[in-house]
């Protein structure tokens, strides 16, 4: 089946540093990625949508400046929390489907960031 | 706007019981649904899917749902829990531009 994998499972860092999380579709590609915010015991919020070539298309209330998504390839797409914050801590996943008719998305497993 | 509804943030239910988590959606349209697990610290499995045809679905892990237009309900079944089916289960509906829409999700925690 289809995986998709997110760079790095969990990461720490201080505040004001910027920290980059990978989401790579290893066995297809994908034209459209997604990034979704998970808070504690809460549901998945879409942050943006991101096709390979194109600017993201931020969800109302994301900070695109805050976060920001770069789609260099059919396989990787990765997310930049710039001058991270300690409200920036979350559980961020990221999906991908192949575009075309609608096709499902398949998630990646998560990163968790805690910003000190 | 499209939504989903989980109306039980909670459920707990003996193991080898059966389970039936509710999901109820708002669309206009016939909509696409889909059923998550996911388990504490882990990304989203997906369990099951409607698009069109046959409205009772099945899944994996013996997990099955049915799709109730008259009713937009979208309720996930399974007949015996497995202590190994505790997670948190996500109901979602396909939006414009292919976004899902999640449900605010339910617990399910098996008692022994």
């Amino acid at each position: 089946g289809a995986v998709v994998s997110q760079h790095p499972s969990r990461v720490i860092c201080k505040s004001g540093t910027s920290v980059k999380i990978e989401c790579r579709s290893l066995d297809f590609q994908a034209t459209t990625m997604f990034w979704y915010r998970q808070f504690p015991k809460k549901s998945l919020m879409l942050m943006a949508t991101s096709n390979e070539g194109s600017k993201a298309t931020y969800e109302q209330g994301v900070e695109k400046d805050k976060f920001l998504i770069n789609h260099a390839s059919l396989t990787l797409s990765t997310l930049t929390v710039t001058s991270a914050h300690p409200e920036d801590s979350s559980f961020y996943i990221c999906s991908a489907d192949q575009g075309g008719a609608y096709n499902e998305q398949f998630f990646g497993p998560g990163t968790r960031l805690t910003v000190l | 706007a499209q939504s989903v509804t989980q109306p039980d943030i909670h459920i707990t239910v003996s193991e080898g019981a059966s389970l039936e988590l509710r999901c109820n959606y708002s669309y206009g349209a016939t909509p696409y649904l889909f059923w998550y697990v996911q388990s504490p610290g882990q990304g989203l499995q997906l369990l099951l899917k409607y698009f069109s045809g046959d409205t009772l679905v099945q899944g994996i892990k013996g997990f099955e749902a049915e799709f109730k237009r008259s009713q937009s309900s979208f309720n996930l079944r399974k007949p015996s829990v497995h202590w190994s089916d505790a997670a948190e289960y996500f109901c979602a509906v396909v939006s414009y531009g292919n976004k899902l829409v999640f449900g605010a999700g339910t617990i399910l925690r098996v008692k022994s």
